[in-house]
């Protein structure tokens, strides 16, 4: 079975600009959570969706935001980018079992640099 | 809040000796616990886990006991080898796919 991919693997911005980073999960997945990865702060959690919904969210501000669809894919974009939106992007994902979700299998994530 | 605390790092040992990571947290109820390991220039990779109080997760010599008393999950391995050197990470979680991750402790080892 293929693990989570992500795409792109980096990716270089400049402020005020927008990205979107995109995550395939493990085919049968139904849950996808996203994570921010920095030195400073670690991982932090941003949002987790299931069946196309938004289920949890972390302290972020709205700049952050995400989507899935209905084949599990989801996407996440970050607009008006700051400095400080520089960072490891990873995607997990898992198959939820009667409401706690299951052991998260994690991407390689995406390289976010902006400039 | 809901949180997790391991020992800092760098830890540096020698090839076969033992390791222990200190991980402890601090939660309101009763969540599954995880080790992830990340390599260099890699996303993170699940090492072990334990859902509940006295279980004994295990994998590739790696061992960690869920201990409630002392809300702790200590990462122990017997004797470790170069390919250990690596960034290991303590988790929680509850549900809701959100995983609160410690700060991460490096591990360093020696020919």
């Amino acid at each position: 079975k293929a693990g989570v991919t992500q795409t792109p693997r980096y990716l270089i911005k400049t402020r005020g600009q927008q990205v979107t980073l995109s995550c395939s999960p493990i085919s049968g997945h139904r849950s996808v959570s996203w994570y921010q990865q920095t030195p400073g702060q670690g991982l932090q959690f941003l949002f987790e969706y299931f069946s196309e919904t938004q289920r949890n969210k972390g302290n972020f501000p709205g700049r952050f935001s995400g989507r899935q669809f209905s084949n599990s894919r989801s996407e996440m974009n970050v607009s008006t980018l700051e400095l400080g939106d520089s960072a490891l992007y990873l995607c997990a994902s898992s198959v939820p079992a009667g409401g706690r979700a299951d052991t998260q299998y994690f991407g390689p994530g995406t390289r976010l640099t902006v400039l | 809040g809901d949180s997790v605390t391991q020992m800092e790092g760098p830890v540096t040992l020698s090839e076969e000796a033992f390791l222990t990571i200190n991980c402890t947290y601090t939660a309101t109820g009763y969540p599954s616990l995880f080790w992830y390991v990340q390599y260099p220039g890699e996303g993170l990779q699940l090492l072990l886990k334990a859902t509940k109080a006295d279980d004994k997760g295990s994998n590739k010599g790696f061992e960690a006991t869920y201990r409630k008393e002392t809300t702790s999950f200590h990462l122990e391995k017997g004797s470790v080898q170069v390919s250990d050197s690596a960034v290991y990470f303590c988790a929680l979680e509850f549900q809701g796919g959100k995983l609160i991750f410690g700060q991460g402790t490096e591990l360093s080892v020696k020919p």
